[in-house]
C-alpha cells in the first residue's frame, strides 16, 4: 500500500518564477492538506482539501493556490516566488468523512518538496 | 490563537537513559494533542495523541498525558535506544478530526550508544 507521494523531492527556482508541486494521497484517502516547513521550524499549516474545494486555509497569502482533481491527488503552486518561500513543502492526507478512525485526526504525510529560491 | 511551545533544543542523551520532552498549549475549548515523530530521510508520523483531559496517549515506548490544568502534552520515555533519534514535534488540533495541526517548532533527539 502506497503512502503519501510528493514530486518532486527538490527544486530549485529564482525569485519571481512559479512553482507547481504535486502529492498523491495514500491509498483509500480523500482529503489532503499542505504544509510548509521552514528551516528549523515545526510545519505550517496552508490550506485543506475536500471534494475539490478548499475547506480550510492558514495565514498564508493569495500567491499559494492549490486544487484537488477527482482521483483526491492534489497541487500546490506558488505564484511570484519569494526568497523567504524557501522550504520543505509537506502533502499529509486523511481518511474519509465515514470512516470510523475519522476522528483520531491522524495525518499521514509525504517527505516533502523541498524548493529552493534563489 | 492557538498555538504550542516545546523546549528548546537538541537533547543528547546516552542509550538507555530516560527521557522528557516538554510541550505547553494555547487552545481555546478542548483540542486533540499529538506527537508526531520525523526520522532522519523520512516524512513525518503519528507517534501518539490524546484526545480529552487525563488521556494517556502511547505507542513504542513512549508516553504522554493531556494535562488540562496545566495545558501540556509531555514526552516521556524510560528508557531510549540509539533508533530513537529523530525530530519530534507536538501538535494540536482544536476539532480533533481531520483539521489543520499547530505544530512546536520540534526538538531533536540524539541517542548515543
Amino acid at each position: 500500500d502506497a503512502g503519501v507521494t510528493q514530486s518532486p523531492t527538490h527544486l530549485i527556482k529564482t525569485r519571481g518564477q512559479q512553482v507547481t508541486l504535486r502529492c498523491s494521497p495514500k491509498s483509500g484517502h480523500d482529503t489532503v492538506s499542505w504544509y510548509q516547513q521552514a528551516l528549523g521550524q515545526g510545519p505550517q499549516f496552508i490550506f485543506q482539501y475536500y471534494e475539490e474545494e478548499e475547506r480550510q486555509r492558514g495565514n498564508f497569502p493569495d500567491r499559494f493556490s492549490g486544487h484537488q482533481f477527482p482521483n483526491y491527488s492534489s497541487e500546490l503552486n506558488v505564484n511570484a516566488l519569494l526568497l523567504g518561500d524557501s522550504a520543505l513543502y509537506l502533502c499529509a492526507s486523511s481518511l474519509p468523512a465515514w470512516a470510523p478512525q475519522k476522528n483520531t485526526g491522524e495525518l499521514f504525510f509525504g517527505e516533502g518538496s523541498r524548493l529552493t529560491v534563489l | 490563537g492557538n498555538s504550542v511551545t516545546q523546549m528548546e533544543g537538541p537533547v543528547t542523551l546516552s542509550e538507555e537513559a530516560f527521557l522528557t520532552i516538554n510541550c505547553t498549549y494555547t487552545a481555546t475549548g478542548y483540542p486533540s494533542l499529538f506527537w508526531y515523530v520525523q526520522y532522519p530521510g523520512e516524512g513525518l508520523q503519528l507517534l501518539l495523541k490524546a484526545t480529552k483531559a487525563d488521556d494517556k496517549g502511547s505507542n513504542k515506548g513512549f508516553e504522554a498525558t493531556y494535562r488540562k490544568e496545566t495545558t501540556s502534552f509531555h514526552l516521556e520515555k524510560g528508557s531510549v535506544q540509539v533508533s530513537d533519534s529523530a525530530v519530534y514535534f507536538c501538535a494540536l488540533s482544536p476539532m480533533g478530526a481531520n483539521s489543520k495541526l499547530t505544530f512546536g517548532k520540534g526538538i531533536t533527539l540524539s541517542v548515543r550508544p
